[in-house]
């Protein structure tokens, strides 16, 4: 058990709505990254945070911004939904960042539907 | 471009054959390579990493720099492979860029 979780499970939003997605990182973990999974296809990374600050951002608009909290908790959020937003998002904790040896934790993801 | 590809969506082999999972990268720098499983109903994991050259339930993966490839292998395939298989590189801000994922069929 890897102790990252995420809420809700499952999402059902209208285009143009906004979201938050949460998740709860392994104690400890200073690094969470979320990714963005469509069918048929690997994550795709949009963001990390490391210690409350963004470390680094993959090729997704600002509409997607995220917060990590003192907690170990984060959230992603997304503005203005798009159809194409429909994906199964996933976080995932590791101890630091920046060493290649650290293992990354997934959660089990939320499923968002955009219609 | 930073690119991670697996060309099989699905591989379908017989339980005790060879499996050999294809994975190609494009990266300009030095690549660290992973690659993850996900088992029916559970979440991505780890499998090995290029780094630590380890063997992990059988699997081992070499990198072959001239080829651009990590594929994975494993002698003896048995049915508790079955599973989506990811193949990753780690770009020098430290995030996973995955390919697009081969589906592991082991049959009795």
């Amino acid at each position: 058990e890897t102790g990252v979780t995420q809420s809700p499970t499952h999402l059902i939003k209208t285009r143009g709505q906004q979201v938050t997605l949460r998740c709860s990182s392994q104690s400890g973990h200073n690094t969470v990254s979320w990714y963005q999974q469509a069918l048929g296809q690997g994550p795709q990374f949009i963001f990390q945070y490391y210690r409350e600050e963004e470390n680094g951002r993959g090729n997704f608009p600002p509409r997607f911004s995220g917060l990590q909290f003192p907690n170990y908790s984060s959230e992603l959020n997304v503005n203005a939904l798009e159809l194409d937003d429909s994906a199964l998002y996933l976080c995932a904790s590791s101890l630091e960042t920046g060493a290649i040896t650290d293992t990354q934790y997934f959660g089990p993801g939320t499923r968002l539907t955009v219609l | 471009a930073q690119r991670v590809t697996q060309p099989e969506k699905l591989l379908s082999v017989f339980k005790g054959a060879p499996v050999e999972l294809k994975c190609n990268y494009s990266y300009s720098g030095s690549p660290e390579l992973f690659w993850y499983v996900q088992y029916s109903r559970q979440r991505l994991q780890l499998l090995l990493r290029h780094i630590s050259r380890e063997s992990i339930k059988g699997f081992t993966a070499d990198l072959n720099k001239g080829e651009t490839s990590f594929h994975l292998k494993k002698p003896f395939a048995q049915e508790e492979d079955s599973a989506m298989y990811y193949c990753a590189l780690m770009d020098s801000s430290y995030k996973l860029i995955f390919g697009s994922g081969t589906r592991l069929l082991v049959r009795p």
